[in-house]
């Protein structure tokens, strides 16, 4: 079975542009969560969709967003970017999304903000 | 949510077991005690968990304390590429994020 996949895997782009990151999930996982990973603050907690709905959310301003299609495969947006937002973007599926769910993480994808 | 704490790291030698510590003191009876790790460059992996009694899988054991406020990851015999940061962290019952702390890292000598 093919596991998580995440496209683009690296990503250059202008303060003040907007970028869109894509996550296909294992086949069959329902749930997406979007995780950013930066050396200062570790892994940090975005966003999750199950069947096309945001479930939780992480405490990130409105510049970050994401949705979530009928096939599960789920994007993110990151619109006006900030040098801050340079950092390692990890997505993650699970079955259900319910504990005690197992999270598969794909290799994500290394955004960085010039 | 419940915090963990962690050792910033260890080091293990090679083919030898190690046991990583967690303190979970104010853990509440609906969490569950989850282990990912990650290895450089790469994504989370899940290892391990648990609720209340000690669990055993291909990659390691979880020894969860009998009052439940500590928790110790075991890999059995170490490999170099068990080099890695491994992560203790607690989910509520429900559909509740995995919310990462610092984790400890592993080193291992060959």
């Amino acid at each position: 079975k093919a596991g998580v996949t995440q496209t683009p895997r690296y990503l250059i782009k202008t303060r003040g542009q907007q970028v869109t990151l894509s996550c296909s999930p294992i086949s069959g996982h329902r749930s997406v969560s979007w995780y950013q990973q930066t050396p200062g603050q570790g892994l940090q907690f975005l966003f999750e969709y199950f069947s096309e709905t945001q479930r939780n959310k992480g405490n990130f301003p409105g510049r970050f967003s994401g949705r979530q299609f009928s096939n599960s495969r789920s994007e993110m947006n990151v619109s006006t970017l900030e040098l801050g937002d340079s950092a390692l973007y990890l997505c993650a599926s699970s079955l259900v999304g319910q504990l005690p769910d197992e999270q598969y993480f794909g290799p994500g994808t290394r955004l960085t903000v010039t | 949510d419940a915090k963990t704490t962690q050792p910033n790291s260890m080091e293990s030698n090679e083919e030898e077991p190690v046991h990583l510590p967690c303190n979970h003191s104010t853990i509440s009876g609906t969490d569950y005690i989850h282990w990912y790790r990650q290895l450089p460059s790469q994504g989370p992996e899940y290892v391990i968990h648990g609720l209340t009694s000690n669990v055993n899988n291909r990659m390691a054991s979880l020894a969860i304390a009998e009052d439940r406020k500590s928790s110790t990851l075991i890999l059995h015999r170490a490999t170099l590429r068990d080099a890695a940061v491994y992560y203790c962290i607690l989910r509520r019952s429900g559909n509740t994020p995995l919310v990462f702390g610092k984790g400890t890292r592993l080193s291992v000598i060959a």
